[in-house]
């Protein structure tokens, strides 16, 4: 069974930084792109961010640029999202989810997610 | 970025009613558009991808249509463990989006 685990989350102070990470395993885990997408308390879902399976091609959305960056070490099955200047608008549980391809650009779904990771920012 | 939106946002049904939800695109998105299920507390879980093609697992209740910018989310008989939240999401371009959603609740 394919299983993503996330773990990082927490209450930090606005300005702050905060890794996330995400273990997965039932599947060979460098042959898929994997993703982060957030829901802020009672909102929608948004595609954050996101890398291929070989750890090129990042992908993020314009509210987090220069701010977060992803990455991964295929040899710890482990997807991170390192979290810079935090804002209060970044407060949102973060779920980590394996793409359907190893390039991130040409995955067609997110399947399956992790149980999340509650990011609150607040001071 | 491709907008997508859902109709209705909520809905109110009983067990055994048709409930039937509407995705629409910004653009025209050819077939690649998903269905995800959130209940609360819990995950989203994929039930429909590429517009019509039922995950392994999911019941057959769920079906899915369209093409272009207009799809449909329909469930023929809805159970008790159906009532949760429907997101659509594009999938034909990036960044991926995804619509509102759609919260079906217990008449």
């Amino acid at each position: 069974e394919e299983q993503l685990v996330e773990s990082g989350g927490g209450l930090i102070q606005p300005g702050g930084s905060l890794r996330l990470s995400c273990v997965g395993s039932g599947f060979t885990f460098s042959d898929y792109a994997m993703s982060w997408v957030r829901q802020a308390p009672g909102k929608g879902l948004e595609w954050v961010s996101g890398i291929s399976g070989s750890g090129g091609s990042p992908f993020y959305v314009d509210s987090v640029k220069g701010r977060f960056t992803v990455s991964r070490d295929n040899s710890k099955n482990t997807v991170y999202l390192q979290m810079n200047k935090l804002r209060a608008d970044d407060t949102a549980v973060y779920y980590c989810a394996k793409d359907s391809t190893a390039f991130l650009y040409s995955s067609r779904e997110f399947d399956p997610w992790g149980q999340g990771a509650l990011v609150s920012v607040s001071s | 970025d491709i907008q997508m939106t859902q109709s209705p946002s909520s809905l109110s049904a009983s067990v055994g009613d048709r409930v039937t939800i509407t995705c629409r695109a910004s653009q025209t998105i050819n077939k690649y558009l998903n269905w995800y299920q959130q209940k609360p507390g819990e995950a989203p879980k994929l039930l429909i991808s590429a517009t019509s093609s039922l995950r392994s697992g999911v019941p057959s209740r769920f079906s899915g249509s369209g093409s272009g910018t207009d799809f449909t989310l329909t469930i023929s008989s809805l159970q008790p463990e159906d009532f949760a939240t429907y997101y659509c999401q594009q999938s034909y371009n990036v960044p991926r989006t995804f619509g509102p959603g759609t919260k079906v609740d217990i008449k």
